[in-house]
């Protein structure tokens, strides 16, 4: 079983609305949580980083962790066709480099 | 803003041949990681650099090595190539224990 588990989707969604992603973790060591994004045959573009627990906001995007429950959450509001992408998860121990990734998730945003 | 840049961007290589990736970090990055991401898989951490010493290996098979530079670009050594050495393999930088960015990424392709 893996460390880090995330659902591959796809998940589509109508245009305007709010999109949701989480992944569960196994490893209570994990304290940095990472969310990447990464369009077809292109790198991981990090979107958020949150140390620890708590919720953090930058834009259209809010991510969340519950190390209580294992659980790390990310919303994109009023989501565009142009968030059509796969979403990453990705979490460590000790760093922000050395990262255990999820599956990744595959996001539809239909116009 | 300047990016982690590599190259070559796609590589075909037969079996048993061996490969060199480049990566050359964003400016005044000084960690260097480097990724492999098979077809459909998320990416797994391979070796990453500190002030170019080793600091951290993962998933790293032993026909593999690598290596960062006085300039802190680093290269991926890849021998005796295998079907399944087939992947995208991404370098990251950082600046010391920061968050990474990742680059495009390299296709190789072995047949």
């Amino acid at each position: 079983q893996k460390e880090v588990e995330q659902d591959p989707g796809p998940l589509s969604v109508p245009e305007g609305a709010i999109v949701s992603l989480n992944c569960t973790y196994s490893n209570s060591a994990f304290q940095y949580f990472m969310w990447y994004r990464q369009y077809s045959r292109k790198g991981p573009e990090l979107l958020m980083y949150t140390y620890s627990s708590g919720n953090k906001e930058d834009g259209r995007f809010t991510a969340q962790v519950d190390k209580s429950s294992k659980y790390i959450s990310l919303f994109i509001r009023d989501s565009q066709p142009s968030d059509s992408a796969t979403y990453l998860c990705a979490m460590s121990a000790d760093s922000w480099g050395k990262l255990q990734f999820g599956a990744g998730t595959q996001v539809v945003v239909t116009p | 803003a300047a990016g982690v840049i590599q190259s070559p961007r796609h590589l075909i290589k037969e079996k048993r041949e061996t490969a060199t990736l480049k990566c050359y970090p964003i400016p005044r990055h000084d960690t260097v990681y480097w990724y492999q991401q098979g077809p459909g898989q998320d990416p797994q951490f391979l070796i990453s650099f500190y002030e170019k010493m080793q600091s951290d290996k993962g998933s790293i098979p032993d026909r593999f090595s690598a290596q960062q530079f006085s300039d802190y670009h680093s290269e991926l050594n890849m021998s005796s190539l295998e079907l399944g050495d087939s992947a995208l393999y991404f370098c990251a930088s950082s600046l010391a224990l920061s968050t990474i960015y990742f680059g495009e990424g390299s296709w190789l392709t072995v047949v």
